[in-house]
């Protein structure tokens, strides 16, 4: 079976200091792992992906998370905050292998800019 | 950029009756997708579709729902009878191509059921 884990509810950070969204994951076989924003009455909206190569991935918005294998985290970060980026976010993970494509949400963590 | 849209934004709905939620996803994907969040909890996934079949689906999953694709646009989820626990945020989803795990998964805004 397939988890994810965000261990804090919630994330409190200056605007313009770097913030940090920690995610750690379990599956079986090489992690395909995500990182989507929830806004207000939306939907989620993708953020960026780890699938292979390197450990550090780009997405939007200047995000960028770290993938750790032998940690089996997957946290995101962002250099400086700012106030836009309050929203919740999630983590979710899936297995490589052919067929599964269910993605396993974590239970969000919600980001809050200070200004 | 194309979006996955879903209708109504809100649905109540008496317990017992039948629902169907809809979604348009984007116009090239092939696989589809529903998840649903209760309130305060996590995103769950519920079923898989693609090639006009269920590929993949939960345990959550029961009798008491279907999926369909009736023509080339739209993908419904049927709940036959409602229960006061299928209140939540259902969301659908769409994604490019089975098995290409380099294409995310696009979601939509969701619909939020309320059975009274």
């Amino acid at each position: 079976a397939q988890s994810v884990a965000q261990p804090e509810d919630q994330v409190n950070v200056a605007e313009g200091n770097p913030l940090t969204v920690k995610c750690t994951y379990s599956v079986s076989g090489n992690p395909y792992l995500f990182w989507y924003v929830q806004y207000p009455n939306r939907g989620l909206q993708f953020l960026l992906k780890y699938i292979t190569g390197d450990n550090l991935v780009k997405g939007s918005y200047g995000f960028e998370a770290e993938f750790n294998k032998s940690q089996t985290s997957f946290h995101l970060k962002k250099p400086s905050a700012l106030v836009s980026d309050s929203a919740l976010y999630f983590c979710a993970v899936r297995g490589s292998n052919f067929g599964n494509e269910k993605l396993t949400f974590g239970t969000g963590t919600r980001l809050t800019i200070i200004p | 950029e194309p979006e996955v849209t879903q209708t109504p934004s809100h649905q109540v709905t008496q317990m017992g009756q039948e629902v169907i939620l809809r979604c348009v996803p984007i116009s090239n994907h092939l696989y589809f997708y529903w998840y649903r969040q209760i309130l305060g909890q996590k995103v769950e996934f519920l079923v898989s579709f693609y090639n006009n079949e269920i590929s993949e689906k939960s345990e959550i999953f029961d009798d008491q729902f279907s999926v369909e694709r009736p023509d080339g646009s739209n993908f419904t989820l049927k709940i036959r009878s409602t229960k006061l626990e299928d209140s939540a945020m259902y969301f659908c989803a769409s994604s490019e191509i089975r098995g290409d795990s380099n294409q995310p998964q696009h979601f939509g805004d969701g619909t939020r059921l309320s059975i009274l």
